[in-house]
């Protein structure tokens, strides 16, 4: 499996886009870059996933450059309730022993000031 | 739809007792997963159910036990509690393998 580099913490102030950079420059052919965040404690909640082109959905955006070996997750308008631990996750599509398997590293600890 | 559910919240047990922890989700799922999560930690895949009537070991199954009663339905048993297993467990389940994995609230448990 790809293994993912984030920055350990990150500030953004209210209101403002969040930008999470994440580098997975091993990712192979068939892995999928996958979000999730945890707000203390909570279950961990799926934002967003990608293969090669950007995506968009109700709560983010997902940046993934042409050679796929990094991306961004952006969060239009940071709020304080999206102060939370943030994990890329690089996720096999198909096949193999790690078919589907989610490997979670340590993420980004996005603190949102007001 | 009330998603994944977990029960109980909270739990305390004394080395050497057992207990199960109960998941359901009311998604239709194939697939369902019990992972575990220690403090600072990323969360650790203990078992998973691809479908109903199968089981796998993950990462860390020592220790537990795990139940597709039916689709709904996903347990893990602790059947000799070790202080080593307290920590937060939290069940997930996706429509199959591949697909995206929700997760429930979870169970904090404390073995002492």
């Amino acid at each position: 499996d790809a293994k993912t580099t984030q920055p350990t913490s990150m500030d953004c102030a209210e209101g403002r886009a969040a930008n999470l950079p994440c580098n997975h420059s091993t990712i192979s052919g068939n892995e999928y870059v996958y979000w999730y965040r945890q707000i203390h404690s909570q279950g961990p909640q799926y934002i967003i996933h990608g293969l090669k082109n950007n995506e968009t959905n109700e709560m983010a955006s997902l940046i993934i450059t042409e050679d796929r070996k990094s991306s961004t997750l952006i969060l239009p308008h940071a709020t304080l309730r999206d102060t939370a631990v943030y994990y890329c996750i690089v996720r096999v599509a198909s096949g193999g022993t790690s078919y589907g398997k989610l490997t979670f590293g340590q993420g980004t600890i996005l603190t949102v000031h007001p | 739809n009330a998603g994944v559910t977990q029960t109980p919240k909270f739990q305390v047990l004394k080395t050497g007792q057992s207990m199960t922890l109960q998941c359901a989700q009311d998604m239709n799922h194939n697939s369902m997963y019990w992972y575990r999560q220690d403090p600072g930690m990323g969360l650790r895949l203990i078992y998973y159910s691809a479908s109903e009537g199968t089981t796998d070991k993950g990462e860390v199954p020592n220790g537990y036990n795990v139940s597709r009663l039916n689709k709904r339905e996903f347990s893990l048993r602790l059947e000799s509690a070790a202080p080593s297993q307290t920590s937060v467990y939290f069940c997930a389940s996706s429509e199959s393998r591949a697909d995206t994995q929700y997760f429930g609230p979870g169970t904090r448990l404390t073995v002492l």
